[in-house]
Order: C-alpha cells, then sequence, then structure tokens
C-alpha cells in the first residue's frame, strides 16, 4: 500500500506557478499517480493523471521522474480560486479481490494570495 | 451526463442510532467507493463495490456497512452511532474494469452530525 506524502501548506501570489510535490517511495509497478482539488464541502475533484515522465492538460501539469518514487503537480499562473486542498492519490490497479487499495494523502492546502 | 448524487446533504442523528446514506453514480460506472472526511483524519477508504460485490474494505468497524444495487446505486450504513462518527462522508464512481488508472467522480458528500 503506497503512503504518499505531501507539505501541509503551500502559500503562493497570484499569476505564479506552483509547484506540489508528492513523494510515494513504495509506489507498485501497477499503480497510478492522480490528483485531486477539493473545495470546502465539496467532493474532491479530479484534476490530472499520469503512469511516468509528464502529463499535461488544460489545468495543470505532472511530472514524475524516472524511479516514481515522487511525482509534482505544476498550476501554471495560479489565481485566487485555485485556493483549495490538493490531494495526491497513489493506486488504483485492482489485481485480486482485496487489493484494490486507494490511499489519499493529507492533502496541500493551497492559499493564492492577492 | 448527471454527476454523482448523494442525499441526503446533511443529517443529524444522536448516539446510538443509525443511519444510511445513499449514493448514485454517475449512469454507466459501476464501481462505488465510500469515504469519510475528518478534519484530524483526513480521506479514508471506507469500502468499494463493483456489480454488488465488495472488492475491498478499508480499516473500519462492522458498524461500517455498504451494499450495491442492480442499478450501481449503493447505500451505506453506520449503525449505533458514536460522537466520532461526525464527518463528512463522500461517495465516488468509476467505471473501473479494473485496468488501473481509475479516474474517481465524487459526490459532495452527506454531512453527517452525531450529538
Amino acid at each position: 500500500l503506497a503512503k504518499t506524502t505531501q507539505p501541509i501548506s503551500m502559500d503562493s501570489y497570484e499569476g505564479q506557478e506552483v509547484n506540489i510535490t508528492c513523494s510515494h517511495n513504495n509506489i507498485a509497478t501497477n499503480d497510478y499517480i492522480t490528483w485531486y482539488q477539493q473545495f470546502p464541502s465539496q467532493g474532491p475533484r479530479f484534476i490530472i493523471q499520469g503512469y511516468k515522465t509528464k502529463v499535461t492538460n488544460e489545468v495543470a501539469s505532472l511530472f514524475i521522474p524516472a524511479d516514481r518514487k515522487s511525482s509534482t503537480l505544476s498550476l501554471p499562473r495560479v489565481s485566487l480560486s485555485d485556493t483549495a486542498v490538493y490531494y495526491c492519490l497513489v493506486g488504483g490497479a485492482y489485481s485480486g479481490a482485496g487489493s484494490y487499495q486507494l490511499t489519499f494523502g493529507k492533502g496541500t492546502k493551497l492559499s493564492v494570495i492577492p | 451526463k448527471a454527476g454523482v448524487t448523494q442525499t441526503p446533504r446533511y443529517l443529524i442523528k444522536t448516539r446510538g442510532q443509525q443511519v444510511t446514506l445513499s449514493c448514485s453514480p454517475i449512469s454507466g460506472h459501476r464501481s462505488v467507493s465510500w469515504y469519510q472526511q475528518t478534519p484530524g483524519q483526513g480521506l479514508q477508504f471506507l469500502f468499494e463495490y463493483f456489480s454488488e460485490t465488495q472488492r475491498n474494505k478499508g480499516n473500519f468497524p462492522g458498524r461500517f456497512s455498504g451494499r450495491q444495487f442492480s442499478n450501481s446505486r449503493s447505500e451505506m450504513n453506520v449503525s449505533t452511532l458514536e460522537l466520532g462518527d461526525s464527518a463528512l462522508y463522500l461517495c465516488a464512481s468509476s467505471s473501473s474494469a479494473g485496468r488501473g488508472g481509475e479516474k474517481l467522480f465524487f459526490g459532495s458528500g452527506t454531512q453527517l452530525s452525531v450529538l
């Protein structure tokens, strides 16, 4: 079961690029890395997912080094509306009864300052 | 497509009572998973159902149970409520063919308060 470690909180000014790193030293071969965003009193929302190297979509980029023991979520030019908690999730591959494991870390509370 | 629907949105119960929460997944999704979120413990996995079968269970006491119906809708039940069960209960659905890379779609949750 891959445990994840993220910074508890981060502050950033509007317009800056924000990088949030997640450590997952015992990631399994078939595990994917997924990031979610959560606003207060709402369920988490999918941001981006990757397996290795770099993935980019319209809202973020995800960098995964070759050893896959960490990953970095990059948010370009953040705005006030990006203030939220960001979760790194490792797992998702079902390989037999009882082995479907999903581990959410404590999340990183990002505060964007005007 | 409609999103994941959880009912009720808010619930107040007293200790010792039981509660049932409902989750309707996105149409076509066969996997439903449940999570408990508290300020102290964060997001914790309760269990996951796929095609009416529980595939995996987290580390919660037997007072927490669930089931899934043939239309993929799921219910979660907590019996003999304790004060510590006060939390936001979230459900998520995914298409989950078991090939990995699951993308979860979460509902807005049920905020349960136990008095």
